[in-house]
């Protein structure tokens, strides 16, 4: 199948600093990039939806000027959390569908974020 | 608003046994459904789909049954493994858009 790489695994930070979270296509052209968070023992929730070469759509509830998502390319989507808070702290998911899509996401392994 | 959930929180099987996951799902219009199995500290890994028109799909050793009428999905796994110990998730989508994901039912096999 598909595959989709996030980097990086793991990320611990100081409170204020920013974090880049890479998610990227290895073997396909995603034209859409979705983004999740999840929380211990919880399930995914959708953050934003990206697509390639326009502003990523927030689910509501997410701050879009906090968590700000770039999708520059078919293959690379960003999410940068700003001036992170311990409770930001998450494992952030992205997941990834290519031309033609029929519902089937192929999704990263996930960057676990720990702010300090 | 519409939501996707499980009837059971934990489910314990005896290695070998068959086991039974169950999804109850609100949105009438969601067409497709999908398995996701979920290990510790990793994303989700794609087990078997299922779209509307279908009510049941067969792939290795899982079985996935869909009941339009009530609403409900259920995830059957023969045989099962230490290794299919995990957290799984139902999640569906309309027209294509982004999957809602259950809350997730946590299998434990034990030998």
């Amino acid at each position: 199948g598909a595959v989709v790489s996030q980097h990086p695994s793991r990320v611990i930070c100081k409170s204020g600093t920013s974090v880049k979270i890479e998610c990227r296509s290895l073997d396909f052209q995603a034209t859409t990039m979705f983004w999740y968070r999840q929380f211990p023992k919880q399930s995914l929730m959708l953050m934003a939806t990206s697509n390639e070469g326009s502003k990523a759509t927030y689910e509501q509830g997410v701050e879009k000027d906090k968590f700000l998502i770039n999708h520059a390319s078919l293959t690379l989507s960003t999410l940068t959390v700003t001036s992170a808070h311990p409770e930001d702290s998450s494992f952030y998911i992205c997941s990834a569908s290519g031309t033609g899509y029929t519902g089937e996401l192929f999704f990263g392994e996930g960057s676990r974020l720990t702010v300090l | 608003g519409e939501s996707v959930g499980l009837h059971l929180p934990t489910l314990s099987v005896q290695e070998g046994d068959n086991s039974i996951i169950n999804c109850a799902y609100s949105n009438s219009a969601s067409d497709y459904f999908i398995w996701y199995k979920q290990e510790s500290g990793k994303g989700p890994q794609f087990i078997i789909d299922i779209r509307s028109n279908m009510d049941k799909r067969q792939g290795q050793r899982v079985t996935v049954l869909l009941n339009k009428t009530v609403k409900h999905l259920s995830l059957q796994i023969a045989a099962t493994q230490p290794g299919d110990s995990a957290v799984y998730f139902c999640a569906e989508s309309y027209a294509g858009y982004a999957l809602n994901f259950g809350k997730g039912t946590s299998l434990l096999v034990t030998p």
